[in-house]
């Protein structure tokens, strides 16, 4: 079956614009959970939605937001945008009953701020 | 909060010989997981473990379940150039299945 698909993959953006990124989960998967890789801070949970309600929720700021769909798929979006918000940022689906922590992960969508 | 300290940061080997990497912290965890990344693409778990003491193989990997639920290790044996790439640890957060904390990650090299 398909994978855990996130567009774009790659994309360049300026200080202070913003950003929406698209993650569709595995087919029947319906928790959704957002992660950020930096060199310099590793992974880092973002926030994980489950029927389109945010469940938890990690040490970022407001600018970062995210949404789920009813078909399961989710976005998450960056406002205002600053220089250190240049990452990899991962989307990981999971299907909730059971599989503690089994998070099946996407390819990431790549962030350059300039 | 929750840490977890990963070691040793990278790790340069010869093909066919064993690796071993481990994972530490300050607080309990009740599962870990070992995931592996590859460049350009997202991490993929490899193994799961879910209690004190066990220790779970998928083929040349072998992980364990540290008894003070503070510990876990990876051991790959006769490693081969596609073992290449980035080892993370990782546990779930208290009381979130699905919200994990990441050790900093092991990359290892694996030289012809």
């Amino acid at each position: 079956k398909a994978g855990v698909t996130q567009t774009p993959r790659y994309l360049i953006k300026t200080r202070g614009q913003q950003v929406t990124l698209s993650c569709s989960p595995i087919s029947g998967h319906r928790s959704v959970s957002w992660y950020q890789q930096t060199p310099g801070q590793g992974l880092q949970f973002l926030f994980e939605y489950f029927s389109e309600t945010q469940r938890n929720k990690g040490n970022f700021p407001g600018r970062f937001s995210g949404r789920q769909f009813s078909n399961s798929r989710s976005e998450m979006n960056v406002s205002t945008l600053e220089l250190g918000d240049s990452a990899l940022y991962l989307c990981a689906s999971s299907y909730i009953a059971g599989g503690d922590g089994e998070l099946f992960f996407g390819e990431g969508s790549r962030l350059t701020v300039l | 909060g929750q840490q977890l300290n990963q070691s040793p940061q990278s790790m340069f080997i010869q093909e066919g010989e064993d690796v071993s990497m481990n994972c530490t912290s300050s607080s309990i965890f009740n599962t870990w997981l070992w995931y592996k990344q590859d460049p350009g693409e997202g991490p993929v778990l490899l193994i799961a473990l879910y209690k004190a003491g066990e220790l779970t193989s998928n083929g040349r990997l072998t992980a364990q379940f540290g008894i003070t639920r503070k510990d876990s290790f990876l051991n790959i044996s006769a490693s081969i150039p596609s073992d290449v790439g980035i080892y993370f640890c990782a546990g779930p957060r208290s009381g979130s299945a699905r919200q994990l904390t990441f050790g900093s990650g092991t990359q290892l090299t694996v030289l012809p």
